[in-house]
């Protein structure tokens, strides 16, 4: 089956330094890549799509300079959170929607912890 | 726009009876809904979806689920829990044949001896 990888899984990094993760599709191709975010106990809201070789698509109120994304290849997004602050502390998956499928079908990655202290 | 709601926060039941997660929806097109579970620190695995063809849909591990129109309903079922379903279940709209997936607020499954 469809798989998705998170690197890393859980980074803890100190305020106002900026943390890389990153989500790789392994054996598929993804045009289409898809960031979430999970506070405990509560639910995924979509932060953004990602589009390969072209600019991320934003949801209302996440800004874009601050979460940047980028999709250079097609197994491969990044999400970089800038200048972190503890608020940014979540539970961040990734998903990758399989662009062979004809039922749009995404595949999400294990997810990626983050603490900033 | 399309949402849908898990009527119960935290479910709890027997191992080897049945489970019944309930699911609501809403929305204005004909939706393709989900069912997400997710173990603890884990991403989200796929149960089961629909997508406008057989309205009962059987999924991975033993769980089904029936689309009701007239009840904008997508309850979840397994006739005989087992210790290993305990997680998180999401249950997930998708306008038509769009990317954007709108989640519930999830179903806690505790699963007793």
């Amino acid at each position: 089956g469809a798989v998705v990888s998170q690197h890393p899984s859980w980074v803890i990094c100190k305020s106002g330094t900026s943390v890389k993760i990153e989500c790789r599709s392994l054996d598929f191709q993804a045009t289409t890549m898809f960031w979430y975010r999970q506070f405990p106990k509560q639910s995924l809201m979509l932060m953004a799509t990602s589009n390969e070789g072209s600019k991320a698509t934003y949801e209302q109120g996440v800004e874009k300079d601050k979460f940047l994304i980028n999709h250079a290849s097609l197994t491969l997004s990044t999400l970089t959170v800038t200048s972190a602050h503890p608020e940014d502390s979540s539970f961040y998956i990734c998903s990758a929607r399989d662009q062979e499928s004809l039922g749009y079908e995404q595949y999400f990655g294990p997810g990626t912890r983050l603490t900033v202290t | 726009a399309q949402s849908v709601t898990q009527l119960d926060s935290h479910v709890s039941v027997s191992e080897g009876t049945p489970v019944l997660l309930r699911c609501n929806y809403s929305s204005s097109y004909s939706p393709s809904l989900f069912w997400y579970v997710q173990h603890p620190n884990k991403g989200l695995q796929l149960l089961l979806k629909y997508t406008s063809a057989a309205t009962l849909v059987k999924g991975i591990n033993g769980f089904e689920a029936e689309f009701k129109k007239s009840e904008t309903s997508f309850h979840l079922t397994k006739p005989s829990a087992h210790m290993s379903d305990a997680a998180e279940y999401f249950c997930v709209v998708r306008k038509g044949g769009g990317n954007k997936l709108t989640f519930g607020t999830g179903t806690q499954l505790k699963v007793e001896l």
